[in-house]
């Protein structure tokens, strides 16, 4: 595996707490990128990071706010938790952003009650 | 606006059959195409970009520009080919740099 982790693994939650997940990783990619995996709707692009302070958004970002303030930490944001956004979100980081291909950290399960 | 669509939630075969999973995308510009599968209790990870033109555990994928299609052979499933299979995208479009996964396809290789 790629040397990437994330924490924490496991996370359960109320309704209106903010929540920060970590990215962690040890290759010195430029690119990573945060993802929520969901029944019926495969992986999504919440936001991505193309270089220190450098974030743009994907496809699903309302309610996330990301910070990259060095190369090896991409950090993802609920600010005020909801239900909906119960998921199992991954980081992922790569060499380029098109074609290069795409690691995947182990995953971290967040319930929101 | 669903830019990659795998038809298939849950695909069985028996063991020694041929195998086809499909993946159609829509998007507009070159884009590039790939499979990545997660296999029990492991990450999610590669299998093949069309790219290389690779073939990987016996698996090949064409991207077919016409049919707008990258769909995912095997001539003959083995067990350890029982995994979950996404098909993604990457693009360059006006929002900047995009990367669409399908929903998946659940295979299950039979013995």
């Amino acid at each position: 595996d790629a040397g990437i982790t994330q924490s924490p693994r496991h996370k359960v939650t109320e309704t209106g707490t903010p929540v920060t997940l970590r990215c962690h990783q040890t290759e010195n990619h430029r690119y990573m990128y945060w993802y929520r995996q969901d029944p019926g709707h495969g992986l999504r692009l919440i936001h991505y990071s193309y270089g220190v302070k450098d974030t743009d958004k994907g496809e699903v970002s309302d309610g996330y706010s990301v910070s990259r303030s060095k190369t090896e930490d991409f950090l993802l944001t609920l600010e005020s938790a909801t239900s909906s956004q119960t998921s199992v979100y991954f980081c992922a980081i790569s060499g380029r952003p098109s074609t290069d291909t795409q690691y995947f950290g182990p995953g971290t399960r967040l319930t929101v009650l | 606006a669903q830019r990659v669509t795998q038809p298939e939630k849950l695909l069985s075969v028996f063991k020694g059959a041929p195998v086809e999973l499909k993946c159609n995308y829509s998007y507009s510009g070159s884009p590039e195409l790939f499979w990545y599968v997660q296999y029990s209790r492991q990450r999610l990870q590669l299998l093949l970009r069309h790219i290389s033109r690779e073939s990987i555990k016996g698996f090949t994928a064409d991207l077919n520009k016409g049919e707008t299609s990258f769909h995912l052979k095997k001539p003959f499933a083995q067990e350890e080919d029982s995994a979950m299979y996404y098909c993604a995208l990457s693009g360059l479009d006006d929002t900047g740099n995009q990367f669409y996964f399908g929903t998946g396809t659940s295979l299950t290789v039979i013995p």
